[in-house]
């Protein structure tokens, strides 16, 4: 069965700071990366994904992941994070089925 | 991008009675949904995959006879808790797979809706 760690489970960090979110999946199989992300009062989004092909990966906003096959990781990067990105983020993994991480909530001070 | 509509946005209702929430895709045809549940301060579960035309596939540990599924179209699927309780009180999620993109597993995701049984 796959499963989906993130061992962040509350960020906080000053503008302008660099951000590192983890992600540790098992999984079988063909592997879908996924960074979902959920500002306040709204549905989830995606932020980026990675299927195959180069393991470092563009999303939106600034942010970047880097797939990591020998460790199993997908971490979430972005090197100056801004007040708007206090949000949840959620790592998940999965081919037909998609499985959830439980979340890495991070807040910006201004 | 592909937007996923979901009514009610919230819910109250009384303990016993049926509630019917609706996924809607709005921009795309989709084959499959999925149902989420999501608890306070915890990741999404997924309940059951919802496919057009045919029945629902559910998770192991959930009722069917309970969240019961109808995907009767390419752009609506509902799920409808039967007899609620208040320990069905929760966060509802559906996403929807755009199989225009062929390539991915994509999923996009309605905003929501927060039952609460009293």
């Amino acid at each position: 069965a796959q499963s989906v760690s993130q061992h962040n489970h509350h960020v906080i960090l000053s503008e302008a700071a660099s951000l590192e979110l983890g992600c540790n999946y098992s999984y079988g199989g063909t592997v879908n990366l996924f960074w979902y992300v959920q500002y306040p009062g709204q549905h989830l989004q995606l932020l980026l994904k990675y299927f195959s092909g180069d393991p470092l990966v563009k999303g939106i906003k600034g942010f970047e992941a880097e797939f990591i096959k020998s460790k199993f990781s997908f971490n979430l990067r972005k090197p100056s994070v801004q007040w708007s990105d206090t949000a949840e983020y959620f790592c998940a993994v999965g081919y037909q089925k998609v499985t959830f991480g439980t979340g890495t909530k991070l807040q910006v001070i201004p | 991008g592909a937007v996923v509509s979901q009514h009610p946005s919230w819910v109250i209702c009384k303990s016993g009675t049926s509630v019917k929430i609706e996924c809607r895709s709005l921009d795309f045809q989709a084959t499959t949904m999925f149902w989420y549940r999501q608890f306070p301060k915890q990741s999404l579960m997924l309940m059951a995959t919802s496919n057009e035309g045919s029945k629902a596939t559910y998770e192991q540990g959930v009722e069917k006879d309970k969240f019961l599924i109808n995907h009767a179209s390419l752009t609506l699927s509902t799920l409808t808790v039967t007899s609620a309780h208040p320990e069905d009180s929760s966060f509802y999620i559906c996403s929807a797979r755009d199989p225009v993109e062929g390539w991915g597993e994509t999923q996009y995701f309605g905003p929501g809706t927060r039952l609460l049984v009293l």
